[in-house]
Order: C-alpha cells, then structure tokens, then sequence
C-alpha cells in the first residue's frame, strides 16, 4: 500500500529559484526519507528524519517534518538544471523493517 | 566501490516464459528489496529478505518468487503467473539498523 503522497505531482521553475515539495502520509513512522530519481535509472537516497526530530539540512537541501500533522516537506534553494528529477518520499514504519512505503513522487524540472 | 548490480538493463519476455532477474550487492548489508515501479507511479514492493534463506511477501507478491541463498544475491523470477509483468524493477539493499536503502540501477522487463 501507498502511504505517502507527495505534492504537486509536477512543478517547473527557473533555474536559481527555490523548490518545495510536500509529502502526506497516513500511519506512525519511524523516519522518512526522501530520494531522487533521474529518469530511467535507480532511486538516490537525500536525507533521512528520524520521528524525534523537526528540521534537516543537507547541502541545498532542506527538510521538515510535522508527526502531528502527518507531513513532510523538501525544499531545495537556488536550483540547478542538474536538480531536474523525480522526487519521492518513503516512510518507514520500522518495528521489523518491513520495506519503505513510497509516494508517487513530484516531477520537478529546472527550466534553464 | 561499493553498490548493487543489477541485470540484465533491459529484458524481453516472451508471454508464459518464466525470467530471472539478478541483483548483487557488496555492501555486505543483511536486508534486500525489490520494488516495481509502472510508469507515473511510485514503488510497490514485491519481496523483502532480512537474512539469508528467509524472505517475507510484500504488497504485490502474487506472481513473483525470490531466493536468498547468498548474503550478497537476492534474484527475482517473474513468473508467467504475473499477468502484468511489463514494468521497471528496482532492487535494494539496507544494513538492517533502519537507515536509508541503496537502490540498483534498475532492470526494464517488457513483454513482448
């Protein structure tokens, strides 16, 4: 089952603007975690929150996340051509790591 | 240089052949995955292994089988049972502490 769901499902912005992407999910997690996708190939891991936690940084990156809300959300400053991509949240329930659990992903493109 | 192979790329079936696709890892990490992935959509997990010669189902496990003889090996086999095989395959790995996966480059399966 999908428990993630990252919103929009497709952003275009200029290069050198700030990216947000948002991410809903449904039951108790351990941590989320956030992965990127150029097209055709494997997922690559960004960042990791752990449930304890509010705020990540990493690099560019940004992450916040709201257990009381059930929400996630990525944001990537001055964005890059390079940063063109699919985006997907996945939480992890944890408790016997029975797989990550993905969004369908935000389609992000970086107008040059 | 530590990661997962996947093989082949590309893989064509033929309709009621039984295909088997490879992923090896040498990160010595106890947990493998593998995921399918339709276009558009987020990853559902067909089979998961925490240690060898054991594995569990996964949300979409009808149709599929795996092995995990091996530490480093965790082969899927795509049944003809699998009435809707056409998708891209994504194989994982994790060290088993709830940290983030390291995902293959992928293995595209058409039938044909």
């Amino acid at each position: 089952s999908q428990q993630g769901e990252e919103d929009p499902q497709a952003l275009s912005i200029q290069e050198g603007e700030n990216a947000t992407m948002n991410c809903s999910y449904k039951t108790s997690i351990n941590n989320l975690q956030w992965y990127r996708q150029n097209s055709g190939r494997g997922l690559v891991h960004l960042i990791l929150i752990r449930s304890n936690e509010r705020e990540k940084h990493s690099g560019r990156l940004r992450v916040t996340l709201d257990t009381s809300k059930k929400s996630s959300s990525l944001l990537i400053t001055a964005s890059r051509a390079a940063d063109t991509a699919s985006y997907f949240c996945a939480t992890d329930r944890g408790g016997g790591a029975d797989g990550l659990t993905f969004g369908k992903g935000t389609h992000l493109i970086i107008q040059p | 240089d530590g990661g997962i192979t996947q093989s082949p790329k590309y893989l064509f079936r033929k309709e009621g052949q039984n295909v088997t696709l490879s992923c090896e890892q040498n990160l010595n990490h106890d947990a493998m995955y593998w995921y399918r992935q339709d276009p558009g959509q987020g990853l559902r997990l067909i089979y998961y292994s925490q240690i060898v010669n054991d594995f569990q189902k996964g949300d979409i496990a009808e149709g599929y089988s795996v092995s995990r003889e091996k530490k480093e090996s965790f082969p899927l086999t795509v049944t003809s049972a699998q009435k809707n095989p056409t998708a891209f395959y994504l194989c994982a790995a994790e060290s088993g502490t709830g940290g983030s996966y390291t995902f293959g480059s992928g293995t595209r399966l058409t039938v044909v």
